[in-house]
């Protein structure tokens, strides 16, 4: 049962342009997020949280937006760089369930120049 | 500088062989993980270890062995029961729960084992 869903593989977008990559989730147990960036052959890197009790959390060019009664949230990167290229996974726990993150498949994302 | 070191970076085995991966952190953190990532798939928790000295099963255990005799060791043994083990692993580590609330989990760089 995949309780954390990036149902979009793959996505390209044009340099300058905004990404949106989204993610489902299933468990409403879950009360906190992540975005992970990783590059082929090395570890994922942590890029921003959000917490379930905010809708929005900003970082830079990194906007994290959750929707609890859709059980979705989505990242937004603005503008989007070539060196954005990569594969992004987002991932939930639950705080009672100390430590354990359930990550999405991942989505790749292709920033052409 | 602080981090999480995962050594080798490439491990071949060959079949019937027990394998055991290093995870070492100089971070500090009390917890330490370990993932299994394959090709199209999210990764995967193997085992986890909230202090020194103990441990839990994660998702996919099976085949799997691990340790935590000191803070900053958490190496993960592959031995010949898992029948698929050609994967990239990847060991993580947090500051904990509790007061901490959440935090995120920090990466290694990985190892990628293949059978010989």
């Amino acid at each position: 049962d995949q309780q954390v869903k990036q149902n979009s593989p793959s996505l390209s977008v044009q340099e300058g342009r905004i990404s949106i990559l989204n993610c489902d989730y299933t468990n409403s147990m879950f009360d906190y997020f992540l975005w992970y960036k990783k590059y082929p052959a090395e570890g994922p890197t942590f890029l921003i949280s959000i917490s379930s009790i905010k809708d929005k959390n900003e970082d830079g060019r990194f906007t994290v937006f959750l929707n609890k009664s859709a059980k979705h949230l989505s990242l937004h990167i603005v503008p989007s760089q070539p060196g954005d290229s990569a594969v992004y996974f987002c991932a939930a726990s639950q705080q009672s369930n100390t430590g354990k993150l359930i990550f999405g498949q991942g989505t790749t994302l292709q920033v052409k120049p | 500088d602080g981090g999480i070191t995962q050594s080798p970076k490439y491990l071949f085995r060959k079949e019937g062989q027990n394998v055991t991966l290093s995870c070492e952190q100089n971070l500090n953190h009390d917890a330490m993980y370990w993932y299994r990532q394959d090709p199209g798939q999210g990764l995967r928790l193997i085992y986890y270890s909230q202090i020194v000295n103990d441990f839990q099963k994660g998702d996919i255990a099976e085949g799997y062995s691990v340790s935590r005799e000191k803070k900053e060791s958490f190496p993960l043994t592959v031995t010949s029961a898992q029948k698929n083990p050609t994967a990239f692993y990847l060991c993580a580590s947090s500051p904990g729960q509790g007061i901490f609330g959440n935090q995120p989990q920090h990466f290694g760089d990985g190892t990628r084992l293949s059978i010989l």
